[in-house]
């Protein structure tokens, strides 16, 4: 199956910096990125949809400039989590769709687990 | 109402046994149905999809009844491997990827 990869696996960083997390297609092109949100013993949350060469579209209630991202090339988006506090550390999961595949029919990265101190 | 709702568990069962998990969903408008498998601190992967007139892979077997808005999976002689969490997901006629709340699933020995 499609390959995703995302980088880093497990961050953990102080209150007040940022963290970036890329997240790349390996052997297709993705237009279209999604990242999650995971708290433990809870299902994934779509935080937004990453377009690549247009700006992300959030969900409710997700702060779009809290959570930047940045889908600069059709293998890779990037989410910064800005000013990072305690509550922001979880579980961070991308998805693409590769173009042949049907609406649902996902592919996940690793994941990136953040602690923030 | 949740959109996708599943049934939490936890599913404790002995290897070996036979064991269901069921889905149901609120928009009768929904198109494409998954189920996906998800370990612990790992990311979910696509188990199977779920077509109207059923599919099988192996012990794995979904099915569809899109009148009661309901999906549904059956394990056949659980496996130890079989532990994990169970996502049931539904994709909305503009796409819009929703994942259930997920079961969990323990095989004992």
């Amino acid at each position: 199956g499609a390959v995703v990869s995302q980088h880093p696996s497990r961050v953990i960083c102080k209150s007040g910096t940022s963290v970036k997390i890329e997240c790349r297609s390996l052997d297709f092109q993705a237009t279209t990125m999604f990242w999650y949100r995971q708290f433990p013993k809870k299902s994934l949350m779509l935080m937004a949809t990453s377009n690549e060469g247009s700006k992300a579209t959030y969900e409710q209630g997700v702060e779009k400039d809290k959570f930047l991202i940045n889908h600069a090339s059709l293998t890779l988006s990037t989410l910064t989590v800005t000013s990072a506090h305690p509550e922001d550390s979880s579980f961070y999961i991308c998805s693409a769709e590769p173009g042949t595949s049907e609406p649902g029919e996902l592919f996940f990265g690793e994941g990136s687990r953040l602690t923030v101190l | 109402r949740k959109e996708v709702e599943q049934d939490p568990g936890p599913f404790n069962v002995p290897e070996g046994a036979t064991v269901a998990f069921n889905c149901t969903y609120s928009n009768s408008a929904s198109q494409s149905f998954f189920w996906y498998r998800q370990d612990c601190r790992k990311e979910p992967k696509l188990l199977m999809s779920v077509y109207s007139s059923g599919n099988e892979d192996g012990r794995f077997t979904a099915q569809l009844n899109r009148a009661s808005q309901y999906i549904s999976l059956l394990i056949r002689d659980s496996k130890l491997s079989d532990s994990a969490t169970y996502l049931c997901v539904v994709t909305t006629s503009y796409d819009k990827v929703i994942f259930g709340p997920g079961t969990s699933l323990s095989v004992i020995p």
